[in-house]
C-alpha cells in the first residue's frame, strides 16, 4: 500500500528565503503525486501535481517540486517566501485498489513566514 | 457557483443525535470523494463515488456512518448516535472522471462538534 511522510510538523522561514518541504512516498507502482495548500477554515487547494512526464513540476504561486524515483521523494519548494504563503501544506499519492482509487496524504506541514 | 459547496459550515450536536453532512460537486464531476480531518491530520479517505455507485467505503470507521449520492451529483454523508469520537472536519472532494491522475476538488469543509 502506499503511503506518505512528511518530514517536519512544522517549518518557518524568513520572508523572502527558499522554502523547502520534504514529502517521500512509497509505493510499489508509479505514483500520482499532489502537493496541496490548506489556509485556516478552508477546504485543500490544488498547488501541482506529478503524473508522468517531466519530473520537475512547477505550479501556482511560484511553487515547484521534482520527483526523483530514486529518493522516493517529491519535495515542495519555492525560491522566496512571501508571507501568504504561510498555511498548512499536504503531500499526497494516489492509491489504486481493485480498480478504484484513492488518496493517501500526509500529516502536513505548517508553515510559518516571519517578518 | 463553481467550486464544490459544503452545508451546513458548521454543525454542534449533542452525543447520540444523527447529523447529516451535504456536499454540492462541480457540475459534471463524475467522481466524489468523503475525507475526515482531525485536528492538526491530514485528511482520512472515508469513501467514493463514481456516479451514483459508492465503490469504495473502506475509510468509514463504523456502521454508524452512512453516505448517499442517490442520483450522482448532490452526495449525503450521515452519521448516527454521534459520539466524541467523531469531532472533526468532515471535507469533500470531486474530479472530473477516473483515473487517480486527476485533481480532486476541495469544498471548505464542515465542522462537526460532538458534546
Amino acid at each position: 500500500a502506499q503511503s506518505v511522510t512528511q518530514l517536519g510538523s512544522h517549518v518557518s522561514v524568513s520572508e523572502g528565503a527558499l522554502v523547502l518541504l520534504r514529502c517521500n512516498y512509497s509505493s510499489s507502482v508509479p505514483p500520482y503525486l499532489f502537493w496541496y495548500v490548506q489556509y485556516p477554515n478552508q477546504g485543500l487547494q490544488l498547488l501541482l501535481k506529478y503524473t508522468t512526464g517531466a519530473t520537475l513540476v512547477k505550479g501556482i504561486n511560484g511553487f515547484e517540486a521534482e520527483f526523483k524515483k530514486s529518493e522516493t521523494s517529491f519535495h515542495l519548494t519555492k525560491p522566496s517566501a512571501h508571507m501568504s504563503d504561510a498555511a498548512e501544506y499536504f503531500c499526497a499519492v494516489t492509491q489504486t485498489t481493485s480498480g478504484t482509487y484513492k488518496y493517501i496524504f500526509g500529516t502536513g506541514t505548517r508553515l510559518k513566514v516571519l517578518a | 457557483g463553481a467550486g464544490v459547496s459544503q452545508s451546513p459550515r458548521y454543525k454542534v450536536a449533542k452525543r447520540g443525535q444523527d447529523v447529516a453532512l451535504r456536499c454540492d460537486p462541480i457540475s459534471g464531476h463524475v467522481s466524489l470523494f468523503w475525507y475526515q480531518q482531525a485536528l492538526g491530520q491530514g485528511p482520512e479517505f472515508l469513501t467514493y463515488f463514481q456516479n451514483e455507485a459508492q465503490l469504495d467505503k473502506s475509510g468509514l470507521p463504523s456502521d454508524r456512518f452512512f453516505a448517499e449520492r442517490p442520483e450522482g451529483s448532490v452526495s449525503t454523508l450521515k452519521i448516527q448516535r454521534t459520539q466524541q469520537e467523531d469531532s472533526a472536519v468532515y471535507l469533500c472532494a470531486s474530479s472530473l472522471n477516473y483515473p487517480g491522475g486527476q485533481p480532486q476538488h476541495f469544498g471548505d469543509g464542515t465542522r462537526l462538534s460532538i458534546l
